[in-house]
């Protein structure tokens, strides 16, 4: 099936790193993202991993794949105010001959000054 | 990554009027679109993929002769709301597909249906 997990909610200080974690289902997914979105906003892309990838750093983002339990986290290091928001976890899948996303429920960072 | 504006930004309408949305891919050439809904504090639905110059293939549960869909061209897709009513009130957003399969967003666009 397709199913993407991720916890609602998480709070952190200024200046300490934030973790998110995600599980999804396919394990035929090639690829998975992490996106952001802010109050009445579209979403953007932050970063991917491939699937036959661990880990990915850029810059403050620390991207780690499990493919064997299927769970993928994004750390955010020095987290600022401006990275309040909702960040979706997504798996590619293949469907109707397609490439589709499946998103996540979405966890809120907040950022305590 | 590719930029993707839409339009409106936000409408209004009375019920029982058609609204269309403007999705552009601006420095992309867009074969694959998609179109999502969004509640408040809710995740993205898939409504439908854009094909462009084919029929759009619709999601399970979503009325394709209410959610017209047309992508006539690689840099434009339009959502039509029919006969729009107050349960049609949502943020309806827009992607691109990239090279990695990966989706590029618009902005969004919010439908508020009187």
């Amino acid at each position: 099936g397709e199913d993407v997990e991720q916890s609602l909610f998480l709070s952190v200080r200024e200046g300490d790193s934030s973790v998110i974690n995600c599980t999804y289902t396919d394990s035929s997914s090639t690829y998975l993202y992490w996106y952001k979105q802010e109050p009445g906003a579209g979403l953007q892309l932050l970063t991917y991993i491939f699937s036959n990838m661990d880990m990915k750093q850029d810059q403050r983002l620390t991207v780690l794949l499990n493919k064997k339990d299927k769970h993928l986290s994004l750390r955010i290091a020095d987290t600022q105010t401006g990275d309040s928001a909702i960040y979706f976890c997504a798996e590619s899948i293949i469907r109707d001959s397609s490439y589709k996303l499946i998103f996540g429920s979405g966890t809120r960072l907040l950022v305590r000054p | 990554g590719a930029v993707v504006s839409q339009h409106p930004s936000w409408v209004i309408c009375k019920s029982g009027t058609s609204v269309k949305i403007e999705c552009r891919s601006l420095d992309f050439q867009a074969t694959t679109m998609f179109w999502y809904r969004q509640f408040p504090k809710q995740s993205l639905m898939l409504m439908a993929t854009s094909n462009e110059g084919s029929k759009a293939t619709y999601e399970q549960g979503v009325e394709k002769d209410k959610f017209l869909i047309n992508h006539a061209s690689l840099t434009l897709s339009t959502l039509t709301v029919t006969s729009a009513h107050p349960e049609d009130s949502s943020f309806y957003i827009c992607s691109v597909q990239g090279t990695l399969n990966e989706q590029f967003f618009g902005p969004g666009t919010r439908l508020t249906v009187l």
